[in-house]
């Protein structure tokens, strides 16, 4: 079972307030990474991190921003929700090398803005 | 346009019966895998083959890679309600700006009618 963690599971919040979602792990994976997936639709990366103090944004443009100050966690912030960021969050880590292996996955945040 | 376009987008069969997905991608890859989303939750690994290989197996799984044609197969054999779930496929893109990242396609969702 993977050790990769997120918090709140869900959350239902209004519009213009500042919301937090939560992402460790205890793997001690270099790598982590946020997507963003509407119900029955593809996943979109919005932000990765190769190690601590590095982040990157996705291919998919986001309102959110990420921070990476220790190695086990990756929070991404909205500071002023809107409707249309409702949507399912996922967190991802990996070990470090230069291709991509097997992903571990949190079991994702829903978010619903009103 | 996607990277990764899956096909069927919904699959439906019996249990015992064998199941058939299909992915194509569009640029080079260093390796493509296989995901599983049970409803509502976050995603699981289910396998991985590498640019230079061209099957490979994992229990009831089978995947086929055609780099020539750009695309993947993965077959679950003698299925199960269990595997009832949605399942994706994501490349690992060769090239420097883009190591680390996965590009996850629409994903087919699979039923397996007891």
């Amino acid at each position: 079972e993977a050790d990769i963690y997120q918090t709140p599971r869900y959350l239902v919040i209004g519009t213009g307030k500042k919301i937090t979602l939560e992402c460790s792990q205890t793997m001690g994976h270099d790598k982590m990474y946020w997507y963003q997936q509407d119900p029955g639709m593809e996943l979109h990366l919005i932000h990765y991190s190769y190690g601590v103090n590095s982040t990157e944004k996705g291919d998919l443009s986001s309102e959110s921003t990420v921070s990476r100050i220790r190695t086990e966690h990756f929070p991404l912030t909205l500071e002023s929700a809107r409707p249309s960021h409702t949507s399912q969050y996922l967190c991802a880590s990996t070990r470090g090398g230069t291709s991509t292996g097997e992903l571990f996955f949190g079991e994702g945040s829903r978010l619903t803005v009103l | 346009s996607q990277q990764g376009e899956e096909d069927p987008q919904a699959l439906s069969i019996q249990e015992g019966e064998n199941a058939t997905m299909n992915c194509s991608y569009k640029t080079s890859i260093n390796n493509l895998q296989w995901y599983r989303q049970n409803s509502g939750r976050g995603l699981v690994h289910l396998i991985l083959i590498r640019s230079n290989e061209r099957e490979k197996h994992s229990g009831r799984l089978r995947v086929t890679l055609d780099t020539s044609k750009k695309s993947s197969s993965l077959l679950i054999t003698a299925s199960r309600a269990a595997d009832t779930a949605s399942y994706f496929c994501a490349t690992g893109l060769r090239g420097s700006s883009n190591t680390g990242k996965l590009i996850f396609g629409q994903g087919t969702t699979l039923q397996v009618k007891p």
